[in-house]
């Protein structure tokens, strides 16, 4: 079964930063481009980021350029990203998901940041 | 990288068909035939419906099917059932690498 669990949410202040990851089975992780996309409560969907299957290319929403890192380990079948600077309109459930071209299939169950003081 | 424009709602009764509306332009919707569909519940992660403007992945009922014309995509499900209420969202290719979503549309069964 092809399956993507998200780790690593919480509650953190205004300036600080936290590193989300995402354990992804059955399927070959290192042939497909993974994405970030993200929910804020009561919002609509957002992309985030995405990563080739090799880490060579690497792209963001413009709001996140600079603050938020993208990245993968493709021998621990593994997807993070590592905010910083967070600021309270980055509250949202951030979700991975595998993604080809415009389709994003499967999701994870997501992890809910909160940035708040 | 702007959102693609879908109606705040849509409603039917039970065995109707309604259509959701998804409008963007010449750099996404329009330039590209990467259109996809989510259906989303309460508390859940979004499923795809439809991908690559008409493709159904394995699983979801062929009640739902998507279609293109010019800078507008559309989602029509017909025999409208209880469980298809929820949010809907659109999604579409702008270029590589982006990608950019709809505001989302919340489908009522009446």
């Amino acid at each position: 079964e092809v399956q993507l669990v998200e780790s690593g949410g919480g509650l953190v202040q205004p300036g600080g930063s936290l590193r989300l990851s995402c354990a992804a089975s059955g399927f070959t992780f290192s042939s497909y481009w993974m994405s970030w996309v993200r929910q804020a409560p009561g919002k609509g969907l957002e992309w985030v980021a995405n990563i080739k299957q090799d880490g060579s290319e690497k792209t963001y929403v413009d709001s996140v350029k600079g603050r938020f890192t993208i990245s993968r380990d493709n021998a621990k079948n593994s997807l993070y990203l590592q905010m910083n600077s967070l600021r309270a309109e980055d509250t949202a459930i951030y979700y991975c998901a595998r993604v080809h071209m415009a389709t994003f299939d499967p999701w994870g169950q997501g992890t809910l940041v909160t940035v708040s003081s | 990288q702007s959102a693609l424009t879908q109606p705040r709602s849509v409603s039917g009764s039970p065995g109707q068909s309604v259509t959701i509306s998804c409008t963007g332009t010449s750099s996404d919707v329009g330039g590209y035939n990467y259109v996809s569909w989510y259906q989303q519940h309460p508390g859940k992660a979004p499923k795809p419906m439809i991908y690559d403007v008409s493709k159904r992945p394995s699983g979801v009922p062929d009640r739902f099917s998507g279609s293109k014309s010019g800078n507008t995509a559309s989602l029509t499900i017909t025999g409208l059932q209880a469980e298809d209420e929820g949010d809907y969202y659109c999604c579409s290719y702008a270029g590589s690498p982006y990608v950019v979503f709809g505001g989302g549309t919340k489908l009522t069964v009446l």
